[in-house]
């Protein structure tokens, strides 16, 4: 069965500080790999990597895939208490199936403390 | 652009009643997909529609059911509930819906008592 892992599952850090969250997967058709930000409602889209695009950045966060290690990875810096949410890494397969075109992790829980 | 609606926002039922909950999804969107969200199990995949047909479906009981209209909208109804079907229920959309960014509504959060 396809999976996604994410790591770690929670998180506690100071403003300030910078932040990697882990994510990495087994699937049998990869197309992409998704990051959303959840806070207390829908999951927000923040990148799509791809074979084409393995690495985005935007304002205090990027992210790289690596096809090789099937793996990504998130990285906060400068964190704000803004920031403080769950982060779902989601792996989007050419071929849905039971598990959906989006197969998503557990989410990483960040908290920022001031 | 108005994002995806899910109606209602909030629900409680008892065991055993039915509940239809309702997805507007971005327009020009096809594809719907529906998650149920728990704290234990996290998103777990329902069903997806795209073009009025159900494309793909997850391993959930017969009990949970969708379809989708000729506008794209879509419905999701739970028969027969029970308590363990507590949860967030998320819809989204996307423009073909394999493997590409999919955007969320805000969830209808079904109590069960």
């Amino acid at each position: 069965e396809d999976k996604v892992v994410q790591s770690p599952l929670s998180l506690v850090v100071h403003e300030g500080d910078t932040v990697t969250l882990n994510c990495s997967y087994e699937v049998t058709n990869f197309r992409s790999l998704l990051w959303y930000k959840q806070e207390k409602k829908a999951p927000t889209f923040l990148f799509m990597l791809t074979s084409s695009g393995i690495e985005k950045k935007s304002g205090r966060l990027s992210s790289i895939l690596d096809k090789k290690e099937l793996s990504s990875i998130l990285n906060i810096t400068a964190t704000q208490t803004g920031d403080s949410a769950i982060y779902l890494c989601a792996v989007g397969l050419n071929y849905g199936g039971s598990q959906g075109n989006l197969i998503f992790g557990k989410g990483t829980k960040l908290s920022v403390k001031p | 652009k108005a994002g995806v609606t899910q109606t209602p926002r909030y629900l409680i039922k008892t065991r055993g009643q039915q509940v239809t909950l309702s997805c507007s999804p971005i327009s020009g969107h096809r594809s719907v997909s529906w998650y149920q969200q728990t704290p234990g199990q996290g998103l777990q995949f329902l069903f997806e529609y795209f073009s009025e047909t159900q494309r793909n479906k997850g391993n959930f009981p017969g009990r949970f059911s969708g379809r989708q209209f000729s506008n794209s909208r879509s419905e999701m109804n739970v028969s027969t509930l029970e308590l363990g079907d507590s949860a967030l229920y998320l819809c989204a959309s996307s423009l073909a819906g394999t493997g590409g960014s999919q955007h969320f509504g805000d969830g209808t959060r079904l109590s069960i008592l």
